[in-house]
């Protein structure tokens, strides 16, 4: 299957700090990426859809000031978490997908950051 | 009400053993189905699609019935590796619906 990178693997920072994730995928264009969030026993919850030169859409409940979401080209999507806080630790996953290409909606996952907020 | 709905377990099974599960979706628009698998820690990996026909991938498989809104995952001759979390998905366009997971021990 096709292969998504994500950097760092694990971050720990001190509340009011920012922090910037990367999401890369290495072998295929994606067209559209996502991220999700997971906490401690819980589902993964989608935070917000990207499509490539555009803005992303966010689902309710995510502030978009927050966490901001640039994905410039095909191959890379960042997301970064502003001013964190202890309540925003997490493990932050994203997935990519080329609409041209993907068959039943298929999505690859990233390895995941796990965020540590002090 | 959640998109996704799974019973958390935990299945406690020997090697060997056969263990199903279930999960229903509340959406009636969804449009593809998925089992994912998630290690302690790891990101979800995709364990296989489920048809509306039903399909077998080795020891696994996975039943879709659209009129209960439910899909099913077994596992026959379990192995110590399946032990994991298995995620059901649905999709409705590109969205993936996860439910929060069924956790499988299986034990030697």
């Amino acid at each position: 299957g096709a292969v998504v990178s994500q950097h760092p693997s694990r971050v720990i920072c001190k509340s009011g700090t920012s922090v910037k994730i990367e999401c890369r995928s290495l072998d295929f264009q994606a067209t559209t990426m996502f991220w999700y969030r997971q906490f401690p026993k819980q589902s993964l919850m989608l935070m917000a859809t990207s499509n490539e030169g555009s803005k992303a859409t966010y689902e309710q409940g995510v502030e978009k000031d927050k966490f901001l979401i640039n994905h410039a080209s095909l191959t890379l999507s960042t997301l970064t978490v502003t001013s964190a806080h202890p309540e925003d630790s997490s493990f932050y996953i994203c997935s990519a997908r080329d609409v041209r290409t993907s068959v039943y909606n298929e999505q690859f996952f990233g390895p995941g950051t796990r965020l540590t907020v002090l | 009400r959640k998109e996704v709905e799974q019973d958390p377990g935990p299945f406690n099974v020997p090697e060997g053993a056969t263990v199903a599960f279930n999960c229903t979706y509340s959406n009636s628009a969804s449009q593809s189905f998925f089992w994912y698998r998630q290690d302690c820690r790891k990101e979800p990996k995709l364990l296989m699609s489920v048809y509306s026909s039903g399909n077998e991938d080795g020891r696994f498989t996975a039943q879709l019935n659209r009129a209960s809104q439910y899909i099913s995952l077994l596992i026959r001759d379990s192995k110590l590796s399946d032990s994991a979390t298995y995620l059901c998905v649905a999709t409705n366009d590109y969205k993936l619906s996860f439910g929060a997971g069924t956790t499988v021990t299986v034990r030697a």
